[in-house]
């Protein structure tokens, strides 16, 4: 079967740094999506990685090491607006988006 | 602004009882989805139209049909709702359906079977 695996909880203080991360198990790979939802609103895009390596976006980085099955997001200099679920989404062999179950951060005065 | 609408924003049903949820984007995707999002689930796949015309099935397809006569809606149809069906439920667009699409969300229309 499909299975996507993050936390889902992780707790953080505003000005730190923190790592997301997401493994998953897909029938076929056609690139990894990360999406922000925060509370009773809909999810908006963040990143999306095809190939191996870094992607970098102004606060937000996402890897990807597809060898691994494993993809990371990583938040620097938090701020409070960053309280949110984090969403790992994997397009799989037939174009569809198999999503984990998300990740809730909790950013700390 | 360019985006997608969904209506209602949140209904109580009793069950047995026939209920269409509304979609709209005029940002001329081609491809459109369903989704229903269920606590500590990830968004799972209902239905999904590649374009005007065409529709498919998703995850978790039973107990809901949707049609696709044009480019901008996309209604989702519960034919006898049940208290299973209580989630929420988002649609979504992007551009072809291919690898690299960003999929965009509409506000989401919460449903309660009761």
């Amino acid at each position: 079967g499909q299975n996507i695996d993050q936390p889902t909880e992780m707790t953080a203080t505003e000005g730190a740094i923190v790592q997301i991360n997401c493994t998953y198990q897909t029938s076929g790979f056609n690139g990894l999506f990360w999406y922000q939802q925060h509370a009773g609103e809909a999810p908006t895009f963040l990143s999306y990685n095809v190939l191996d390596g870094l992607e970098e976006k102004g606060r937000f980085s996402s890897f990807l090491s597809r060898s691994k099955g494993y993809s990371y997001l990583l938040l620097k200099e938090l701020q409070m607006k960053d309280s949110a679920s984090y969403l790992c989404a994997v397009m799989d062999s037939n174009y569809q988006l198999i999503w984990g179950a998300g990740t809730k951060l909790i950013i700390k005065p | 602004i360019a985006g997608i609408t969904q209506a209602p924003t949140s209904q109580i049903l009793a069950a047995g009882r026939r209920m269409t949820l509304r979609c709209t984007q005029d940002m001329r995707h081609n491809a459109m989805y369903w989704y229903r999002q269920d606590l500590g689930l990830g968004l799972r796949l209902i239905h999904y139209s590649n374009t005007a015309g065409t529709t498919g099935k998703g995850e978790v397809p039973d107990g809901y049909s949707v049609s696709r006569a044009n480019t901008d809606d996309f209604p989702l149809t519960l034919a006898s709702a049940v208290p299973s069906q209580t989630s929420v439920y988002f649609c979504a667009s992007s551009d072809t359906g291919g690898s690299t699409d960003t999929q965009y969300f509409g506000p989401g229309t919460r449903l309660t079977v009761l």
